[in-house]
């Protein structure tokens, strides 16, 4: 199994601002993802990394709103950019090995 | 477009009673599907995975079965437990774009009562 950590683990921004999650995996993988639930909602995917390209961003999400890096097989960042109360959410970071794991989730509160 | 339905939003059983959650999903084919389990402001923690060419799993209280002809699993707990107090979501991957994709249900509130 996959153990992966993300920073920070919660924060509080004001509107216009952008916020760069990490995600930290114990070990090597292809693809990590990212995810996010809005409150009341299930998890939503936002775009897929991978390490050495472009990552691929699923329908209603953009790159100049959530820049994804990659840099490494074990690491990826996600920053929430130009933030609107809209985006308050849990951002997951998750990897595919046998099963699908989570990361334990940034609980972001935009005022 | 993939869609996942759990069915009920939310329940409230006694302590030691056995129960049901209930998911469906529209496409049948899907590679596998998975349960999780998340507690109130955390991460989701794996719970059960059953593949396409399975009909059930289990692990202690938990047993999950998955019948693709009628795009449903179900999870079954037994002789529940106020620690077991927590929302059960579902998830169907199936291929898409390259990679396999997770489409999540809205989950199942559960609350047991002591």
């Amino acid at each position: 199994s996959a153990v992966i950590s993300q920073k920070p683990s919660r924060d509080i921004c004001q509107r216009g601002t952008s916020l760069t999650i990490q995600c930290q995996v114990d070990s090597q993988v292809t693809m990590m993802f990212w995810y996010r639930q809005q409150p009341g909602q299930s998890l939503t995917l936002i775009a897929t990394a991978n390490q050495g390209s472009e990552a691929t961003y699923e329908s209603g999400f953009v790159i100049d709103k959530f820049p994804i890096s990659r840099p490494n097989l074990t690491f990826s960042t996600l920053t929430v950019s130009n933030m609107s109360p809209e985006d308050s959410s849990i951002y997951l970071c998750s990897v595919r090995d046998y099963e699908q794991y989570f990361g334990p989730g940034t609980r972001l509160t935009v005022t | 477009k993939q869609e996942v339905t759990q069915i009920p939003a939310a329940l409230s059983v006694p302590e030691g009673e056995n129960l049901v959650l209930n998911c469906s999903f529209t496409d049948s084919a899907i590679y596998n599907l998975q349960w999780f389990r998340q507690d109130p402001g955390k991460g989701l923690t794996s719970l059960l995975l059953i593949q396409s060419s399975q009909r059930e799993q289990t692990s202690g209280r938990l047993n999950a079965s998955l019948d693709k002809s009628s795009g449903r699993s179900t999870l079954y707990i037994a002789a529940s437990q106020p620690g077991d107090s927590a929302t059960y979501l579902c998830a169907a991957s199936y291929s898409g774009a390259g990679s396999y994709q997770l489409t999540f249900g809205k989950g199942t509130k559960l609350s047991v009562i002591p």
